[in-house]
């Protein structure tokens, strides 16, 4: 099975600090992925990345970076945390798929809280 | 663009009763897939089933089966013998285009079974 794995289930940090979110996964899969979950709107896509060191912006990536300097890990950062970051953030995983039915696998998700 | 929409944000069922939840999806692409996840309270997102716009069958998996209707662009969900164990989130979601690995989600429906 796939296993995708959050560094924390729960964090709560400061306005203004620099957060860290880590997401590995044990599959060898190329995609990586991170979105934010906010009641009534769903999944969002912060950032995906397709490989190493290979990023691209997906629909909300203001105030969020990302690093994927080994195939497993990805990292969310969120530079200088403000209030309206705090969230249920998702990492997902899903391996490179041009026949278009492999799933994405999900991390248990990070309930985040800036105050 | 490609767009998912779920227009029921609760559902009731009693248990032991059948559930359909209601997924519509625009697209102009000619091959796609549409996926359903489920998240309970816990938050973890859990792969339900898969189905490619040229499956000739609609899906099954388990108590799980997809009413894809191609030309109306849906594809409900339709639990059986709903269980207690089944209240949770579900969302609908398909790949942004077919020469991409990116979901785009559904904003959910909350489904709730009582006893």
């Amino acid at each position: 099975d796939v296993k995708v794995t959050q560094s924390s289930r729960y964090l709560v940090k400061r306005t203004g600090e620099k957060v860290f979110l880590e997401c590995v996964q044990d599959m060898d899969h190329e995609n990586m992925f991170w979105y934010r979950q906010d009641p009534g709107l769903g999944l969002r896509l912060i950032y995906f990345s397709y490989d190493v060191k290979m990023k691209e912006k997906g629909d909300i990536p203001e105030g969020y970076s990302v690093s994927r300097e080994k195939k497993e890990r990805f990292s969310l950062i969120l530079e200088s945390a403000s209030t309206n970051q705090t969230s249920m953030y998702l990492c997902a995983s899903s391996p490179r798929d041009p026949s278009l039915d492999q799933p994405q696998h999900f991390g248990d998700g990070t309930r985040l809280s800036i105050l | 663009a490609q767009k998912i929409t779920q227009t029921q944000p609760g559902m009731f069922v009693q248990e032991k009763e059948a559930v359909t939840l209601d997924c519509t999806y625009d697209t102009s692409d000619q091959s796609y897939g549409l996926f359903w996840y489920k998240q309970p309270s816990s938050g973890e997102m859990i792969f339900l089933i898969y189905q490619g716009s040229y499956d000739e069958q609609n899906a099954t998996e388990g108590r799980y089966s997809l009413n894809f209707q191609k030309a109306r662009k849906s594809a409900n969900l339709v639990i059986s013998a709903s269980q207690l164990g089944d209240s949770a989130m579900y969302f609908c979601a398909m790949r942004e285009s077919y020469n991409t690995d990116k979901l785009i989600f559904g904003t959910g429906t909350r489904l709730q079974v009582f006893p």
